[in-house]
């Protein structure tokens, strides 16, 4: 199974754009990038998706690099809403994810 | 309509005792999931069923017994909970297989050990 590494924590200030990064190195060739979140203990939140091309919808951009080793999930502007832990998988396994704070 | 619901919410109960958490999903989809979330906030994969039949089995005792009585059920059982067991669990599915699809969460389930 494909692991994913992420930054325990990063800052963001409300408006600003919130990049994310996730380091997929080990992914094979047909399996997708996934982002999820998780907003206190509520149940994780589908985020986006995507193999090879980059992807865009309401929530986010997700920008996958051409060797497909990492991903970058945007928020373009974020909000105090958008304060959560931030999953980037592969295949069905978690990590320990990004604890995202949004700031005033 | 909620897509993955999962009962009880919260359950407080004895050591020793045997517990079940029910889970329904009315999205059709073939898989379905029981995740664990402990006090370090790891999520971890316990079990996932295809169309009633167990697919994936993580290192879990076998205190822990999924049950699929069909492809929209999968009930967690536990016996002789222990104080470790404390824990949110997550209940999932996705539309077939476990690649290539989003996993839908239902809101979890706390459980608490005394």
């Amino acid at each position: 199974d494909a692991k994913t590494t992420q930054p325990t924590s990063m800052d963001c200030a409300e408006g600003r754009a919130a990049n994310l990064p996730c380091n997929h190195s080990t992914i094979s060739g047909n399996e997708y990038v996934y982002w999820y979140r998780q907003i206190h203990s509520q149940g994780p939140q589908y985020i986006i998706h995507g193999l090879k091309n980059n992807e865009t919808n309401e929530m986010a951009s997700l920008i996958i690099t051409e060797d497909r080793k990492s991903s970058t999930l945007i928020l373009p502007h974020a909000t105090l809403r958008d304060t959560a832990v931030y999953y980037c998988i592969a295949h069905f396994v978690f990590g320990p994810g990004t604890r995202l704070s949004v700031l005033p | 309509d909620t897509a993955v619901s999962q009962t009880p919410k919260y359950l407080v109960t004895q050591m020793g005792n045997d517990k079940s958490i029910k889970c329904e999903q009315n999205l059709g989809h073939d898989t379905m999931y029981w995740y664990k979330q402990d006090s370090k906030k790891f999520l971890k994969i316990m079990f996932s069923y295809n169309n009633k039949e167990l697919i994936i089995n993580e290192t879990v005792p076998n205190r822990f017994s999924p049950k699929s009585p069909d492809k929209a059920h999968l009930n967690l059982h536990i016996n002789s909970l222990e104080l470790g067991d404390s824990a949110v669990y997550f209940c999932a599915s996705s539309p077939q297989g476990t690649s290539g699809n989003t996993i839908y969460f239902g809101e979890g389930s706390w459980l608490t050990v005394v």
